[in-house]
């Protein structure tokens, strides 16, 4: 089982429609979770930081679910300018905070 | 919020030779990492750079083939030694500061090998 696994897609949505993408780990001692956004041929940019309780930011909420050891992505009201890849993060836990990188979702919003 | 920047940006390289990477932070940081970005892929760690000792390597990847350098607090070099067309893709530098533990990524290299 890889450490972090994300669906590929690509997800394909009207602009306007609410996404989700879920993101599993297989390290249950995993403390610290993000999301990454990464446009075509660019470094992937910080998105959001997810935290125990959950956290919303603007369009944008991401939750943690650590009995079932995934976390998720929401997007609510898509933007044309949503179209990219989301990459699901885990923080290793050996103290080196070292990154674990999920493959990425590739998400289209079209018009 | 910091800068972040790396140089060459791309290059075509032949195979055998040796390109160096530049990695320059405009504040202090406390940790940096190297990546990898192989076409189509995500991201994989090569290496965490240590001031002024060597660098720790992941799995894989070797010191001989990519040599790291981190003399101070704000910049390092990754080497891409004695390349080959699989040593193509995207080298990536990240940084990270004590006070928050998210990484922060550098525009990337594009390293093409013919």
């Amino acid at each position: 089982r890889k450490e972090v696994e994300q669906d590929p897609g690509p997800f394909n949505v009207p602009e306007g429609a609410t996404v989700a993408f879920n993101c599993t780990y297989s390290n249950s001692a995993s403390q610290s979770f993000f999301w990454y956004r990464q446009d075509c041929r660019k470094e992937p940019k910080l998105l959001m930081s997810v935290y125990s309780s959950g956290n919303e930011d603007g369009r944008f909420t991401a939750q943690l679910n650590r009995a079932s050891q995934y976390i998720s992505l929401l997007i609510r009201d898509s933007k044309l300018s949503d179209s990219a890849t989301y990459l699901c993060v885990v923080e290793d836990t050996s103290g080196t905070y070292k990154y674990i990188f999920g493959t990425g979702t590739r998400l289209k919003v079209l018009a | 919020s910091a800068v972040i920047s790396q140089k060459p940006s791309r290059d075509i390289c032949q195979r055998g030779t040796s390109l160096t990477i530049q990695c320059q932070v405009d504040s202090q940081v406390t940790m940096m990492f190297w990546y990898r970005q192989q076409p189509g892929q995500s991201l994989t760690l090569i290496a965490t750079a240590n001031q002024g000792s060597e660098a720790t390597y992941e799995s894989g990847f070797v010191i001989d083939k990519f040599p790291i350098s981190r003399p101070n607090l704000t910049f390092s070099t990754l080497t891409v030694s004695n390349m080959s067309p699989e040593d193509s893709s995207i080298y990536l530098c990240s940084v990270r500061w004590d006070i928050s533990y998210e990484q922060y990524f550098g525009p990337g290299t594009r390293l093409t090998v013919t």
